[in-house]
């Protein structure tokens, strides 16, 4: 139980593009999603919080309009990187937070997106 | 604001070594601490999980501990294995579910 699927699972993209990363909770409703980046040999870090039917939380940082998140169900949330650049090649990883039924103490992460931006 | 620091960054061992990796947060007002496992390119395995009020977990070869008040926990791998190559990362949950990650601690274990 508890699987969270991301797709696609590696895009590549001409730089100005946008891109699409979806993020859905299989078996479980999430209330809460996150959205993580991770550059190469470096850590997560935490990107944005999303609450389903509300505008998603930015960390200090990030950049709301480049970064658009949208949570329209309990079960998927969807990041779009706009007008992509290089430098926004990375690793993307979502992670739900438990909804009924699974612990709501922990996050259940994704596979990842590997983004990289020609 | 919490911070999370792994230490070492990197580290390599023979087959067969017991090993320890550390955490240390700064803010011990933590809700739990977990552990994951991450494989080159690859998401995050979740390998145990400690509760606030907990000392320690164990599973397999793997013990963590967690001292709240000092701000550390530890990850135990004993009789360490090839296959445990990989990166290692602690993460400390605050009470709304929001998390923190340290860098990590790259393991090779060598055949």
């Amino acid at each position: 139980g508890a699987v969270v699927s991301q797709h696609p699972s590696r895009v590549i993209c001409k730089s100005g593009t946008s891109v699409k990363i979806e993020c859905r909770s299989l078996d479980f409703q999430a209330t809460t999603m996150f959205w993580y980046r991770q550059f190469p040999k470096q850590s997560l870090m935490l990107m944005a919080t999303s609450n389903e039917g509300s505008k998603a939380t930015y960390e200090q940082g990030v950049e709301k309009d480049k970064f658009l998140i949208n949570h329209a169900s309990l079960t998927l949330s969807t990041l779009t990187v706009t007008s992509a650049h290089p430098e926004d090649s990375s690793f993307y990883i979502c992670s739900a937070g438990g909804g009924q039924g699974y612990s709501t103490d922990t996050q259940y992460f994704g596979p990842g997106t590997r983004l990289t931006v020609l | 604001k919490q911070e999370v620091t792994q230490i070492p960054a990197a580290l390599s061992v023979p087959e067969g070594e017991n090993l320890v990796l550390n955490c240390s947060f700064t803010d011990s007002a933590i809700y739990n601490l977990q552990w994951f496992r991450q494989d080159p390119g690859k998401g995050l395995t979740s390998l145990l999980l400690i509760q606030s009020s907990q000392r320690e977990q164990t599973s397999g070869r793997l013990n963590a501990s967690l001292d709240k008040s000092s701000g550390r926990s530890t990850l135990y791998i004993a009789a360490s294995q090839p296959g445990d190559s990989a990166t290692y990362l602690c993460a400390v949950r605050d009470a709304g579910n929001m998390l923190t990650f340290g860098g990590g601690t790259r393991l090779m274990v060598k055949p």
